[in-house]
């Protein structure tokens, strides 16, 4: 069974410019999740989609992130414009159970991303 | 605030030894603790641990959780060099949160 995909697995754009990140789910999970990890940071949360809808998006820095999941399959993060502390790397996990008692998320490979 | 502590941030050790990592936290709710081991790239899902006192145990690898001190030990026995990685422990609040802790670098050296 294939695990969570993202891609670009490493991205380098100059400060200004456009973004677009995506997440490929393991495929049934309806919760996808997306992480970021600054430089010397602990890997924390911004966004939680159940299906195509955004469940939690408390951890979002602020507009100029833009998370959809049109069709409740894959996910993509935008961030426009980039700027240079949205450098870091960023994770995207799915998980199965919705309301039970497991919690467990299968996490994909991260994005890098170096805005210069 | 949710916090997840963890300690030691590094730790180089050599084969065969035996190492405790700690995992301490304050949250407002609490569902479950998991910890993760991250090599070069995805975390990958160790254990998660919901009750107090009851050890889990997978290999060389054991965790138990004491949700009256907040807190949590993952032991990792007879190291080998394959065990170097980034050890995550995080915590659940609620069903769609999750908060993860600096995490600890272990080396082990030959």
């Amino acid at each position: 069974e294939a695990g969570v995909t993202q891609f670009p697995s490493h991205s380098v754009i100059e400060k200004g410019q456009t973004v677009t990140l995506r997440c490929d789910p393991i495929s049934g999970h309806d919760n996808l999740y997306w992480y970021r990890r600054v430089m010397g940071k602990e890997i924390k949360f911004l966004l939680h989609f159940v299906k195509e809808s955004k469940q939690d998006e408390s951890g979002m820095p602020n507009n100029r992130f833009l998370a959809e999941r049109t069709g409740g399959t894959y996910s993509t993060l935008k961030v426009q414009p980039a700027e240079l502390e949205d450098s870091g790397v960023y994770f995207c996990a799915s998980s199965q159970n919705w309301r039970g008692a497991g919690n467990e998320q299968f996490f994909g490979p991260g994005t890098r991303l170096t805005v210069l | 605030e949710d916090k997840v502590v963890q300690s030691p941030l590094s730790l180089v050790v050599h084969e065969g030894d035996t190492v405790t990592l700690n995992c301490s936290y304050e949250v407002t709710n609490f569902r479950s603790l998991l910890w993760y081991k991250q090599e070069k790239k995805a975390p990958t899902f160790l254990f998660m641990l919901t009750s107090s006192g009851i050890e889990k145990k997978s290999g060389r690898l054991s965790s138990i959780l004491d949700k009256k001190e907040l807190f949590s030990i993952l032991n990792i026995t007879a190291t080998q060099t394959g065990d170097s990685a980034i050890y995550l422990c995080a915590v659940s609040p609620s069903y769609d949160k999750v908060i993860f802790g600096p995490g600890t670098s272990l080396s082990v050296i030959p």
